[in-house]
């Protein structure tokens, strides 16, 4: 099983920062197998990043994905309000899928 | 557009079998992977299975013991059976597409909005 350690556990940051959340995998997931999800309470996850860096419909392009192998990166170039919240990782690339713990982001 | 909706008993007494369907709207069941996902409280999450509109299977090892996964192509609807149950398997309950380029290796999209099944005496 690919176990996914995703860092830091909790990020503090205002309005208008740049955020960087970084994924972890404990063996390669190649290029293309990491998708990354927005959760807000009481929601279920919402797609934001599929193939390590591909934008899902409707998210705005401060949010990217970058990495490769077993680093990734989800970079929220200006925070918005609406985007504290917790965000997970997702590989895909063996079965079973599995996702890290989670990063919390939270208003400074 | 595609939308999920998870239905069943909000409450299940331990040893007993939770019970959940998800009903698809917006488009076809068919030629799809569907599956569970599911999110103790406060804690991560933990993908169950999946299941292909022609009934084949595949679960997560920690839970395939327990886990039954069933389609009804006739009511559009995918079905989650998890037998012996006991308090660690309180959690909301999600029902997710899967979607991808290689498929049924994929991500999950979209979300059905989850139900909470608690197991308790």
């Amino acid at each position: 099983e690919i176990v996914l350690t995703q860092s830091p556990g909790t990020l503090s940051l205002s309005p208008g920062e740049r955020a960087t959340l970084s994924c972890r995998a404990s063996q390669s997931v190649s290029s293309s197998y990491l998708a990354w999800y927005q959760q807000k309470p009481g929601q279920a996850p919402r797609l934001l990043i599929s193939g390590a860096s591909r934008r899902a419909t409707g998210i705005p392009d401060r949010f990217s994905g970058s990495g490769s192998g077993t680093d990734f990166t989800l970079t929220i170039s200006r925070l918005e309000p609406e985007d504290f919240a917790v965000y997970y990782c997702q590989q895909y690339r063996n079965s079973p899928y599995t996702f890290g713990q989670g990063t919390e982001l939270e208003i400074k | 557009q595609v939308q999920l909706q998870e239905s069943g008993p909000g409450l299940v007494k331990p040893s007993e079998t939770l019970s959940l369907t998800c009903t698809v709207s917006g488009g076809s069941i068919s030629s799809y992977y569907w599956s569970w996902i599911r999110q103790p409280p406060g804690k991560g999450l933990e993908w169950i299975g999946w299941i292909f509109y022609s009934g084949t299977t595949n679960y997560n090892p920690s839970l395939k013991s327990r886990v039954t996964i069933s389609v009804d192509t006739s009511k559009n609807q995918f079905s989650l059976k998890l037998s012996s149950v006991t308090a660690a398997d309180t959690a909301v309950y999600y029902c997710a597409r899967v979607y991808g380029d290689y498929v049924p290796s994929g991500w999950f999209d979209p979300w059905g909005p989850g139900t909470l099944v608690t197991v308790s005496s």
